[in-house]
């Protein structure tokens, strides 16, 4: 079946653009989390979803960084004002729900703010 | 919050001999501890866990133990092979609902033919 999807699979943004990032999950998973990894990094928590709501979004760095997931499915990370410290790999992981230990990840959107 | 460490950063082994990871972290309720294997270009993907009521886990040729006095926990890859070539991370994690995961920072692991 459909692993997590992201796209796109690169993004190249000026300083000071705006930016949205996609994540498919898999279909009837409803947990879902964003992370970031910076080169050569482990991957760092930002958001969690369960369901339509964002139940921690702790590991957000700032106010620039925002995320949706209207339906419950498909997400939206959304960050304004780039700075070229936000280039990173933006990673997407699904679970069959809060409770599931197993992440799913996605291949990965690679940000890249010139 | 937690914190995770993961030694050595690279590791290289002969195809047949094995390998072994080691990761510490520092918060004593952090109960579940997955590793994940990322390949060039690709989302990390899991490829054993263990959870804290467990000292040791197996699957066939990956195995973890966990030492939660001393707080670590380790991957041993037996009868290495060249496709296991990759990028090892650790992780721990606290919350019975909803993971959120605190990865060390990686391990690369090279298989030499």
């Amino acid at each position: 079946g459909a692993g997590v999807s992201q796209t796109p699979s690169n993004k190249v943004t000026e300083k000071g653009k705006y930016v949205e990032l996609r994540c498919d999950p898999i279909s009837g998973h409803t947990a879902l989390y964003w992370y970031r990894q910076s080169l050569g990094q482990g991957p760092e928590f930002l958001i969690y979803f369960q369901g339509t709501g964002a139940a921690d979004d702790s590991g957000l760095p700032n106010d620039r960084f925002f995320a949706v997931r209207p339906e419950g499915s498909v997400s939206t990370l959304k960050i304004q004002r780039t700075e070229r410290g936000d280039s990173a790999v933006y990673l997407c992981a699904s679970s069959l729900n809060g409770n599931s230990n197993e992440q799913f990840f996605g291949p990965g959107t690679r940000l890249t703010v010139l | 919050g937690e914190n995770v460490e993961q030694h050595p950063s690279t590791l290289s082994v002969q195809e047949g001999d094995s390998a072994v990871i080691k990761c510490t972290y520092s918060d004593s309720a952090s109960n579940y501890f997955p590793w994940y294997k990322q390949e060039l270009g690709k989302g990390p993907q899991l490829i054993i866990d263990i959870r804290s009521n467990v000292g040791e886990k197996k699957d066939q040729r990956i195995a973890v133990t966990l030492n939660k006095t001393a707080k670590h926990f380790s991957l041993h890859i037996t009868e290495t092979q060249p496709e296991d070539s990759a990028v090892y991370f650790c992780a721990a994690s606290i919350k019975n609902y909803g993971q959120n995961f605190v990865f060390g920072p990686g391990t690369r692991l090279s298989v030499l033919p």
